[in-house]
């Protein structure tokens, strides 16, 4: 099973909007509204933010916002915050194994 | 409060065997299905695989199946990860998380443990 395909990096300045795209098959993101993402600062452990592709879990900020369109997942970050900077991951149900796969993260940069 | 504790760092050598363990407490952690996720140095997150009540509830990532086991004692509320002969390739950080399951496919991980550091090293 692949991973999951994301941008190595993204950035934008304060205040401003930045989405981060995750592409995979029919297999997977295609074939299944079970995309989640997953928040990761420097030594700590994942956080999910969002799941079944734009439900928000509880206390996650109202500007995290997930989206999907075919085979391409995204998760759109708005008015960006100094503490939104971390490495973002995907992920998605895949068929191929019956377990899910992640895809190969975003470091953002808080510019 | 949901929870998930994993047991401490471990230093071994390529060839020893190693157990490593998840606590889950704060929900009924006989009713939840239990992951491992691989973190090498510097590297993205990977699925291990998942276990719910025993080996007939266990799925490998075909990438790790045959090269650790996994199993769960629910009377502990405890997972555990084990490798029989570590190589230096093992070196990384594992991770225990909750997945939420629908009609047993996988949707998300919505708890984590704090991750455990595995160094395999001569």
């Amino acid at each position: 099973q692949s991973a999951l395909t994301q941008p190595p990096s993204a950035s934008g300045s304060p205040g401003q909007s930045v989405t981060i795209s995750c592409t995979g098959t029919s297999s997977d993101v295609g074939g299944y509204n079970y995309v989640s993402w997953y928040q990761q600062h420097p030594g700590k452990a994942p956080k999910l933010m969002i799941y079944e592709v734009s439900k928000r879990p509880s206390g996650v900020p109202d500007r995290f916002s997930g989206s999907k369109s075919g085979n391409t997942a995204s998760l759109t970050v708005s008015g960006l915050q100094a503490e939104d900077e971390a490495d973002y991951y995907c992920s998605s149900y895949a068929a191929s194994n019956n377990l899910g796969v992640f895809g190969g993260g975003t470091k953002l940069t808080v510019l | 409060e949901v929870q998930l504790v994993q047991s401490g760092a471990e230093v071994k050598k390529p060839g020893e065997s190693l157990e490593i363990s998840c606590k889950g407490s704060g929900y009924s952690f006989s009713n939840y299905w239990i992951a491992w996720v691989r973190q090498m140095p510097g590297k993205g997150l990977e699925w291990m695989g998942i276990i719910f009540r025993g080996d007939s509830d266990t799925r490998y990532n075909p990438s790790f199946q045959g090269q650790v086991n996994i199993s769960v004692d629910k009377s502990l509320s405890t997972a555990y990860l084990q490798w029989s002969s570590l190589k230096a390739s093992d070196t990384a950080m594992y991770y225990c998380a909750r997945p939420i399951m629908g009609r047993g496919v996988f949707i998300s991980l919505d708890y984590w443990g704090q991750g455990t550091l595995v160094t395999v090293s001569s």
